[in-house]
Formats: structure tokens, C-alpha cells, sequence
């Protein structure tokens, strides 16, 4: 399994709080992407990184923000948190683009619950 | 908006039998890959196919892909309880770096 670690694994926050959620990779990919799953919507990209430091926006970016400082970790931050970003975060990453052929690699998940 | 559309959205099958979803997108692709998602997990990569190719294998898992219908479809064969699982089809849109995931076919195998 490729060694990717998300963390928290769960996490029941309240409206309004600020929230991060972390991303760690062992395996030295160059790209790292947050989605979010959520029923009926399939996964949306949040955010994704090309590179240190290199980070843009998907489809779904509104209300969050992104930071890599270290090539193996990738952070996702919700700054005031709301009810709508209740959802399943995935972590994923890849050594090449998807548009050049490249297999994500995910890690578990992260539940966010927003009261 | 979404990239890829699977269908049927839920299937239930008997063990033994053969399960085809299909995958529809919307617009030129440079590939197609399928992914697969055991119940609260992360998900996996099963299989991918480029544009300039029309069908391809690999285990009991058999892709082909339309690019003139736009649509690609996932059959496995011989299936077994082990299969029960949710299939995602995920495309790149040409230009595009990143992959975009339909909303999931769930499979379940009965056995």
C-alpha cells in the first residue's frame, strides 16, 4: 500500500470553528490532491499540488485553503467550518498528471462532521 | 461539473455471474481509469485505458472504451462476494491535469 496517512481520522467540530485536516506521504509523489465524497456527488477536487509550495484550485474550493510546505505533507484548512463541508476528505497522490496517465494513490479518508 | 456519469447507479448480482457498468463523460479525454471502493476506504486503482485504445484486460476485468460515444464500460467476470464494492470511472478532460470521478456504481455480490 502506498504510505499515505491522513489524520484526523474523525473529527466532530462546531459551525464556525477553524478545522485542519493533514496529509502525509512517504513515497516522495510530486502531486497531492484533496476531494471531498459526498452522497449522490461523487468526489470533487478541492485543491491540488504540483509541487512545493505550488499549489490551484478544483472544483469545489470555496471556503478552503490549501498549504505544502514539505513535499510529503499536505494541509486542508476550513477556516470557519460550516454545516455543507460535512463530508468524507481524501488525500490522494500520484507521480505523474492525470492527463499523462497517472494512478492515484488515496489514503483512508477523513469524516468531518460540522454541528 | 462532473466529468464521468457511471450507470447503472447500484447493481446486485449472484456470485458467478458477470457485472457491467458503464461510464459516461463529456468531453475529449487523454484516458480513463476505474477505481474501486471497499466500504469505508480509501480507493484503488483497478485499471486504465488511453484514448487510442478500445479495449484492454487485466484479471477477470475487462475496459473498453468509445471515444466516438464518449462512454467506457467495466465488466467483470466470474464475479465473487469479495467484488462487493463501489466502482468509480475517472477522466481527465485534455488539457487538464486532474482526474475527474463519477458518482460510483455500488456493486454488490450475493453470494
Amino acid at each position: 500500500d502506498a504510505g499515505i496517512t491522513q489524520s484526523p481520522r474523525h473529527k466532530v467540530t462546531e459551525t464556525g470553528t477553524p478545522v485542519t485536516l493533514r496529509c502525509h506521504q512517504t513515497e516522495n509523489h510530486r502531486y497531492m490532491y484533496w476531494y471531498r465524497q459526498d452522497p449522490g456527488h461523487g468526489l470533487r477536487l478541492i485543491h491540488y499540488s504540483y509541487g512545493v509550495k505550488d499549489t490551484d484550485k478544483g472544483e469545489v474550493s470555496d471556503g478552503y485553503s490549501v498549504s505544502r510546505s514539505k513535499t510529503e505533507d499536505f494541509l486542508l484548512t476550513l477556516e470557519s467550518a460550516t454545516s455543507s463541508q460535512t463530508s468524507v476528505y481524501f488525500c490522494a497522490i500520484s507521480d505523474a498528471t492525470g492527463g499523462s496517465g497517472g494512478e492515484l494513490f488515496f489514503g483512508e479518508g477523513s469524516r468531518l462532521t460540522v454541528l | 461539473s462532473q466529468q464521468g456519469e457511471e450507470d447503472p447507479q447500484a447493481l446486485s448480482i449472484q456470485e458467478g455471474e458477470n457485472a457491467t457498468m458503464n461510464c459516461s463523460y463529456k468531453t475529449s479525454i487523454n484516458n480513463l481509469q476505474w477505481y474501486r471502493q471497499n466500504s469505508g476506504r480509501g480507493l484503488v486503482h483497478l485499471i486504465l485505458i488511453r484514448s487510442n485504445e478500445r479495449e484492454k484486460h487485466s484479471g477477470r476485468l475487462r475496459v473498453t472504451l468509445d471515444t466516438s460515444k464518449k462512454s467506457s464500460s467495466l465488466l467483470i467476470t466470474a464475479s465473487r462476494a469479495a467484488d462487493t464494492a463501489s466502482y468509480f470511472c475517472a477522466t481527465d478532460a485534455t488539457g487538464a491535469n486532474n482526474l475527474f470521478f463519477g458518482t460510483g456504481t455500488r456493486l454488490t455480490v450475493i453470494p
